[in-house]
């Protein structure tokens, strides 16, 4: 199974709403989770199950998805949002992330 | 509040043996509900998941690395550490730590704050 992510590369500003698209080759039901990495840093777990938004993530933060297509959403974008997603197939050997989507000003 | 540490060889030369540990603080690696992986990232670009122990010790490994990696863990120090064997310019990557999920959905959280390992001769 193979991941993609889109856009690769995402320009955007403070408020915009923003969606992230990732997509499997094959279906993957609802295994999938949505990372956040900032420049320097671990990645973050935000979202898992395509839709279970992890404790402690800000409600702006949202997935939805099922089978092949999944999207992250931010609704508005805050400065700290400035960073790389990863999505990454969940339940897989071995474990699978996307190339990921460098969200940046 | 769980934290995990990464530590190690930091620079080495092709064909030698590169070891880290990753401490783990407010969890036991012994717990039977998670995993302990390690993860890797060369500069500028994506994830690669490396291993896998579990409490039991039994030991998960990227297909692509089975032949060179070997995880182990220390229940007395609560560790877990990583030998990867003959390693080149292409294993050059930050390594992360992070335990995982062994619910219904396996994934990772939290991380260590990972470790540069660079190979050069």
């Amino acid at each position: 199974i193979q991941l993609t992510q889109s856009p690769s590369f995402l320009s955007a500003s403070v408020g915009d709403r923003v969606t992230i698209t990732c997509r499997a080759s094959q279906d993957i039901t609802s295994y999938l989770a949505w990372y956040q990495q900032k420049p320097g840093k671990a990645p973050k777990l935000l979202i898992y199950g395509a839709s279970t938004l992890q404790s402690g993530v800000p409600s702006r933060f949202s997935g939805s998805g099922y089978g092949t297509e999944f999207t992250l959403t931010i609704s508005s974008l805050q400065p700290e949002d400035f960073a790389t997603y990863y999505c990454q197939h969940l339940n897989t050997y071995p474990p699978l992330f996307g190339p990921g989507t460098k969200v940046d000003i | 509040q769980l934290q995990l540490q990464e530590s190690g060889s930091g620079l080495l030369k092709p064909s030698q043996t590169l070891s880290l540990t990753c401490a783990v603080s407010g969890d036991s690696i012994s717990s039977g509900e998670y995993s302990w992986n390690w993860i890797r990232q060369p500069p500028g670009k994506g994830l690669e998941w490396l291993g896998y122990i579990f409490h039991t010790g039994n030991t998960f490994y990227n297909p692509s690395l089975k032949s060179r990696l070997t995880i182990s863990g220390d229940r007395s120090k609560n560790l877990f550490s990583l030998k990867l064997t003959s390693v080149t310019a292409a294993d050059t990557a930050v390594y992360y730590c992070a335990r995982g999920s062994t619910s219904a959905f396996h994934f990772y959280d939290p991380w260590g704050q990972g470790t540069l390992v660079t190979v050069s001769s």
